[in-house]
């Protein structure tokens, strides 16, 4: 089975500071790979995916990531850290072949976004 | 185009209980899964639907059941309601494979007292 580790439960950055949240997987096949943000009392709204190609990705409000295969890793970054990006981020991998997918997501992290 | 609607937002039941949760996908979307997010345990899979039937089953007990209807949307159903039961349920359409990813509901707050 696959598993998602996401370093850091909560991760604080002022207002202006690059945001950069951690998340390795451990995969044998190549994986679709996702970020999800989700806000108070909300369900999970997609920032970006990787399936297959360009291995940096760019996702919504600024989001982008990149895979990599040697590091088994799929770390979400924003140069530039505004108050509207305070919410938990979730690294998710599809697992499961044949047109029969699930999800399995990391643990989350917490982000906080000081003035 | 419409999202995935989840209904309802809000429920409250007391132990013992039965409860149904309903998701309505994203039109064309043919998949519909579930999952169960608790503070202790995260998000969790329970089971996915493709053209009515079941083709993927997380580690939960026989309590927690669903089925697909023939316009795609899907319920799911918790018999015998455990205090524990109490979180938030996720619905979330895709095409398959998911090459567009999961678009997910609102959720369902289930609180069970």
């Amino acid at each position: 089975a696959q598993s998602v580790t996401q370093l850091g439960s909560h991760v604080s950055v002022s207002e202006g500071a690059l945001v950069l949240l951690r998340c390795n997987y451990s995969s044998s096949v190549p994986p679709y790979l996702f970020w999800y943000v989700q806000y108070p009392n909300q369900g999970l709204q997609l920032l970006l995916k990787y399936t297959t190609g360009a291995t940096l990705v760019k996702g919504i409000n600024g989001f982008e990531a990149e895979f990599k295969k040697s590091e088994t890793s799929f770390h979400l970054t924003k140069p530039s850290a505004h108050m509207s990006d305070a919410a938990e981020y979730f690294c998710a991998v599809s697992e499961g072949q044949g047109g029969s997918e699930k999800l399995v997501f990391g643990k989350g992290t917490k982000l906080t976004v000081n003035p | 185009k419409a999202g995935v609607t989840q209904t309802p937002r809000y429920l409250i039941k007391t132990r013992g209980q039965q409860v149904t949760l309903s998701c309505s996908p994203i039109s064309g979307h043919r998949s519909v899964s579930w999952y169960q997010q608790t503070p202790g345990q995260g998000l969790q899979f329970l089971f996915e639907y493709f053209s009515e039937t079941q083709r993927n089953k997380g580690n939960f007990p026989g309590r927690f059941s669903g089925r697909q209807f023939s316009n795609s949307r899907s319920e799911m159903n918790v018999s015998t309601l455990e205090l524990g039961d109490s979180a938030l349920y996720l619905c979330a359409s895709s095409l398959t494979p998911p090459t567009g990813g999961y678009t997910f509901g609102s959720g369902t707050r289930l609180t069970v007292v």
